[in-house]
């Protein structure tokens, strides 16, 4: 399974752009970046996901590298409802076989 | 719609118990799975399923049973509870292909006494 490294933490103040880094140098031509988000005492919810081009939704952006070994989640303006453990996914599906592997992920602080 | 919904919300088991965490979703998704998380770590899979009928171990799948017998619904069986059990569980579903989200429950906080 392909593994994605990212920072331990990051700091943020609100109204701030943030940009979170995820390396995945071992990704495969048929993987899909997906981040997912973990808000204190709830279940992951999904963020944003793409395979080269970058790509908009109304949470944030996501950057991904010309060769794909590495992508930035950008938070364009951060609130304290941001706060949040950010996971950087790789998810491939073959025959019979799709799993979710989540790394450690990114404890993102904002503050006022 | 109701996504994906886990029952119990908590739960206390007493070491050697058996019990099985219940986790149902309504959109059609192919593909269910479950996951533990301790205090302060990332989530482990335990087991998923790509179809009814088909499952297969993750990355922690020991004291753990699965099964799916339908599309909607993917029990997960503790058979002899211990206290390295202690975790909060989530259980995720989605579509089977990578190039869509997976949706998760709130999750079941799981204590082994």
């Amino acid at each position: 399974d392909a593994k994605t490294t990212q920072p331990n933490s990051m700091e943020s103040n609100e109204e701030e752009p943030v940009h979170l880094p995820c390396n995945h140098s071992t990704i495969s031509g048929t993987d899909y970046i997906h981040w997912y988000r973990q808000l204190p005492s709830q279940g992951p919810e999904y963020v944003i996901h793409g395979l080269t081009s970058n790509v908009n939704n109304r949470m944030a952006s996501l950057a991904i590298a010309e060769d794909r070994k590495s992508s930035t989640l950008i938070l364009h303006r951060a609130t304290l409802r941001d706060a949040a453990v950010y996971y950087c996914i790789l998810r491939a599906w073959a025959y019979n076989t799709d799993k979710l592997i989540f790394g450690t992920g990114t404890r993102l602080q904002v503050f006022p | 719609n109701a996504g994906v919904t886990q029952t119990p919300k908590f739960q206390v088991l007493k070491t050697g118990q058996s019990m099985t965490l219940q986790c149902a979703q309504d959109m059609n998704h192919e593909y269910m799975s479950w996951y533990r998380q301790d205090p302060g770590m990332g989530l482990r899979l335990i087991h998923y399923s790509v179809g009814a009928g088909i499952t297969d171990q993750g990355e922690v799948p020991n004291g753990y049973n699965v099964s799916r017998s339908t599309t909607e619904d993917f029990p997960l069986r503790l058979l002899s509870a211990a206290p390295s059990q202690t975790s909060v569980y989530f259980c995720a579903s989605s579509y089977r292909t990578s190039n869509t989200e997976a949706f998760f429950g709130q999750g079941t906080r799981l204590t082994v006494v």
